[in-house]
């Protein structure tokens, strides 16, 4: 959806290093989230926030932090990367409604070495 | 905690054949909603079924819902190569975050 932009689409680093993923939406949308994807394991939470001043812990938010910068920017960062957090990274955006449908981003392919 | 577990994990079936997902979960939801994933890119919404409704149609997508099951079901009809990807269904509890199930990898042979 080009709604929903995350930068880099792909990125390779080294343990250790600190790395930064941004997203951006232009929806309007109150709620972003951050996501990873690890093949066979779905879709795991990483940290949500429901609107500018609201940042709450996900499944599996260790190793990782989070920026809620404005209504539409939502950074993620990992402090120090390190080999097992290569993985499928997404960013999704929902409305505070009724049915909360979530709308995905194109996806950050991330590989620590 | 995953809420939803897709069955079967993956799924391989002539075009032209009908496709079966099925999805379960443990708690009581608001409602229950599937979607699609063509490999490596972002998720994208398909449908959606409120705890009240039992039965949804779009296009050839046919999705029910049995709430005392706690169990749904994604059908598509007349499959097309077109819909190899993978499928997820995601539940709706209230004020809390959508959680998703681990996937169903649909591949349609031509």
């Amino acid at each position: 959806d080009a709604d929903v932009t995350q930068t880099p689409r792909n990125r390779i680093t080294k343990t250790g290093k600190r790395i930064m993923l941004e997203c951006s939406q232009t929806k309007g949308h109150d709620r972003m989230y951050w996501y990873r994807q690890d093949p066979g394991l779905g879709l795991r939470l990483i940290y949500y926030s429901f609107d500018v001043k609201d940042i709450n812990k996900g499944e599996i938010s260790d190793g990782y932090s989070v920026s809620r910068q404005a209504q539409a920017k939502f950074s993620l960062s990992l402090e120090s990367a390190i080999p097992n957090q290569t993985a499928l990274y997404f960013c999704a955006t929902s409305d505070e409604g009724v049915t909360d449908t979530q709308y995905f981003g194109p996806g950050t392919r991330l590989t620590v070495l | 905690s995953q809420q939803g577990e897709e069955d079967p994990q993956a799924l391989s079936i002539q075009e032209g054949e009908n496709a079966t997902m099925n999805c379960s979960y443990k708690t009581s939801i608001n409602n229950l909603q599937w979607y699609r994933q063509n490999s490596g890119r972002g998720l994208v919404h398909l449908i959606l079924i409120r705890s009240n409704e039992r039965e949804k149609h779009s296009g050839r997508l046919r999705v029910t819902l049995d709430t005392s099951k706690k169990s749904s079901s994604l059908l598509i009809t007349a499959s097309r190569a077109a819909d190899t990807a993978s499928y997820f269904c995601a539940t709706d509890s209230g004020n809390t975050p959508l959680v998703f199930g681990k996937g169903t990898r649909l591949s349609v042979i031509a």
